[in-house]
């Protein structure tokens, strides 16, 4: 079985500085692993995926993630908050191209202080 | 490149009332197809999803089902809704990666 676990339901930052989104990850087998964004009414945009290649992900907006394999974690990460960055983030984790549904975070919902 | 469409965008519906809700995707084949639902407050679940023409699988017992009549067509539908059928429906299509459209937000009355 897979799932995934967001540690955080809301992070506040302030425009300009660092964002951390943590996310750790519990699967049977070597998974894909994805960050999507959604903005409000809208439906969810890939940030980044993992899929085994290498561990450091960089994404789109100028996020990216790390898989760390021994502490079952694939924390999103951006140095620099934007105004737009306010929105909420799924992690995602999925175990393979024969594992038909994903497995989705309860989400974190990111507010950008000005 | 691959699009997915999703129409309506907003729906106001009466208690009891039928539904149909529409997903077609481009540039694609043979594509999973996947619907979820977005309640207040809630993350996404999994209703339907779909590994090709008239194959469908439900994830939860409910008022609603779904239909693939076309390789990138995908209807969720319900002979009358209710209540907590309100939320936001998205549909997602999937090969190695999944990608969302934009959604329907469904208000019922």
């Amino acid at each position: 079985a897979q799932s995934v676990t967001q540690l955080d339901s809301h992070v506040s930052v302030s425009e300009g500085t660092p964002v951390l989104l943590r996310c750790n990850y519990s699967s049977s087998y070597s998974p894909s692993l994805f960050w999507y964004v959604q903005h409000p009414n809208k439906g969810l945009q890939l940030l980044l995926k993992y899929t085994s290649a290498a561990t450091l992900v960089k994404g789109i907006n100028g996020f990216e993630a790390e898989f760390k394999k021994s502490e079952t974690s694939f924390h999103l990460t951006k140095p620099s908050a934007h105004m737009s960055d306010a929105a909420e983030y799924f992690c995602v984790v999925s175990t393979g191209s024969n594992d038909y549904k994903l497995s989705f975070g309860a989400g974190t919902t990111v507010t950008v202080r000005a | 490149s691959q699009t997915i469409h999703q129409w309506p965008a907003t729906l106001v519906q009466p208690v009891g009332s039928p539904l149909s809700l529409e997903c077609t995707v481009e540039g694609t084949s043979n594509p999973n197809l996947y619907w979820y639902r977005q309640a207040a407050g809630r993350g996404l679940q999994l209703l339907f999803y779909s590994v090709g023409i008239g194959q469908i699988s439900s994830e939860v017992p409910q008022n609603l089902s779904a239909s693939r009549p076309q390789d990138r067509q995908f209807i969720l539908s319900s002979k009358k809704l209710l209540l907590s059928d309100s939320g936001f429906y998205l549909c997602a299509w999937r090969t190695t990666t999944q990608y969302f459209g934009p959604g329907t937000r469904l208000t019922v009355l």
